[in-house]
């Protein structure tokens, strides 16, 4: 079993719909769970950053963490032509060095 | 803010060739890391560091080098270029020792080896 599932299947979604994007993981000592998003030809920023169970809201976007089912969430309201993009998750330890596992990355193209 | 800067952005190499991917940082930051990406395969950890003169393997270091005389610098250094090696190199870097310090990355070295 994968240390981070994330299904690269690409979602094509109208202007103003919901994406929900999702990543399972096996490693009970992830702590500290991360979104990225990557643009083309560009490096991976940061979108969202939540710490143990909960949601966590950011404007149009909102993280999910289920710790019980190893399960996390990533849903972008009224979704923009801008949104398109590759999503990533990626999760850490609380000990170590910062190690991160990334999933593979979901591509997002939002239809106008 | 400049943040973590890479260079070359493209490069095409020939099978045996060595090179050098650049990158620095002006945030002062402890930690390093070096990426790969291949398509549809995510990202993967080829080396880190966690502060000048220390450096250790991640997943895939098989075939390259590293090295941290400096906080900005962490060069990786690939020496026998081989097309398994063609892929996108990212930089990261993050603040401090704790993993509540998300990563900063760069905007990537596209390589390919033919």
């Amino acid at each position: 079993q994968k240390e981070v599932e994330q299904d690269p299947g690409p979602l094509s979604v109208p202007e103003g719909a919901i994406v929900s994007l999702n990543c399972t993981y096996s490693n009970s000592a992830f702590q500290y769970f991360m979104w990225y998003r990557q643009y083309s030809r560009k490096g991976p920023e940061l979108l969202m950053y939540t710490y143990s169970s909960g949601n966590k809201e950011d404007g149009r976007f909102t993280a999910q963490v289920d710790k019980s089912s190893k399960y996390i969430s990533l849903f972008i309201r009224d979704s923009q032509p801008s949104d398109s993009a590759t999503y990533l998750c990626a999760m850490s330890a609380f000990y170590g060095n910062n190690r991160l596992a990334f999933g593979k990355g979901n591509q997002v193209v939002v239809i106008p | 803010n400049a943040g973590v800067t890479q260079t070359p952005k493209f490069r095409i190499l020939k099978i045996g060739q060595s090179m050098t991917l650049q990158c620095t940082q002006d945030m002062n930051h402890n930690y390093m890391y070096w990426y790969r990406q291949d398509p549809g395969m995510g990202l993967k950890l080829i080396y880190y560091s966690v502060g000048a003169g220390i450096t250790d393997k991640g997943e895939v270091p098989n075939g390259y080098n590293v090295s941290r005389s400096t906080t900005e610098d962490f060069p990786l250094r690939l020496e026998l270029a081989a097309p398994s090696q063609t892929s996108v190199y990212f930089c990261a870097s993050s603040q401090g020792q704790g993993n509540n310090q998300p990563q900063h990355f760069g905007d990537g070295t596209r390589l390919s080896i033919l």
